[in-house]
């Protein structure tokens, strides 16, 4: 049974027009991560959410935001995508110090 | 950002053979990780390490972490056409926030 469900599973949009991924959890973490991953390279962080407290990596983009209505739901907003921000997008969630799960990627295309 | 060095970078071997690839920092974790990456798809926990020396197993594949808490080597024995794929160790540290220190990432074929 799939515990970190991201979707859509392949999103594309165009150049500067915002797009939202979701990711969901059933494992009831408190913890909630995005990273990007570009071509077989390891994942980046982007951000977490420890709890409702939003934490930003230092060379995360403005353009990337991201939005935690509850405990279970986690978005990740771009809010103008250029042909750079085409990458795998993955969310991960833990326990406070716990080991990461992550879900299964949004691949995600910019024409 | 930090990453561990993760060697080899690939490795194309026959089914059957065993295979080992390793993860070395230049700084002490208190946990090891061993994520597979199967195309397309996110990364999937093999192997999780918390003590100095620890050796664990998980089926075909055997994992140690390191005396020194700065290396890490994954052995995968007997290798199948289903073992393909990115294969990433990871650090964690306890303190602060525990963000994961990931490795360059060993690709593996499979050739049947």
């Amino acid at each position: 049974d799939a515990m970190v469900i991201q979707n859509p599973r392949y999103q594309v949009t165009q150049f500067g027009k915002p797009v939202t991924l979701s990711c969901s959890q059933t494992l009831n973490h408190n913890v909630m991560y995005w990273y990007q991953q570009k071509s077989s390279q390891a994942p980046k962080l982007l951000f977490h959410y420890y709890d409702k407290d939003f934490n930003n990596e230092a060379d995360t983009p403005d353009n990337f935001q991201s939005r935690r209505p509850n405990t279970s739901f986690c978005f990740l907003d771009i809010r103008s995508p250029g042909l750079g921000d085409a990458a795998m997008y993955l969310c991960a969630t833990s326990t406070t110090g716990g080991i990461q799960y992550f879900g299964a990627g949004t691949r995600l295309s910019v024409l | 950002g930090q990453q561990l060095n993760q060697s080899p970078q690939s490795m194309f071997i026959q089914e059957g053979e065993d295979v080992s690839m390793n993860c070395t920092s230049s700084s002490i974790f208190n946990t090891w990780l061993w994520y597979k990456q199967d195309p397309g798809e996110g990364p999937v926990l093999l192997i999780a390490l918390y003590k100095a020396g620890e050796l664990t197993s998980n089926g075909r594949l055997t994992a140690q972490f390191g005396i020194t808490r700065k290396d890490s080597f994954l052995n995968i024995s007997a290798s199948i056409p289903s073992d393909v794929g990115i294969y990433f160790c990871a650090g964690q540290r306890d303190t602060g926030f525990q963000k994961l220190v990931f490795g360059t990432g060993t690709r593996l074929l499979v050739s049947p």
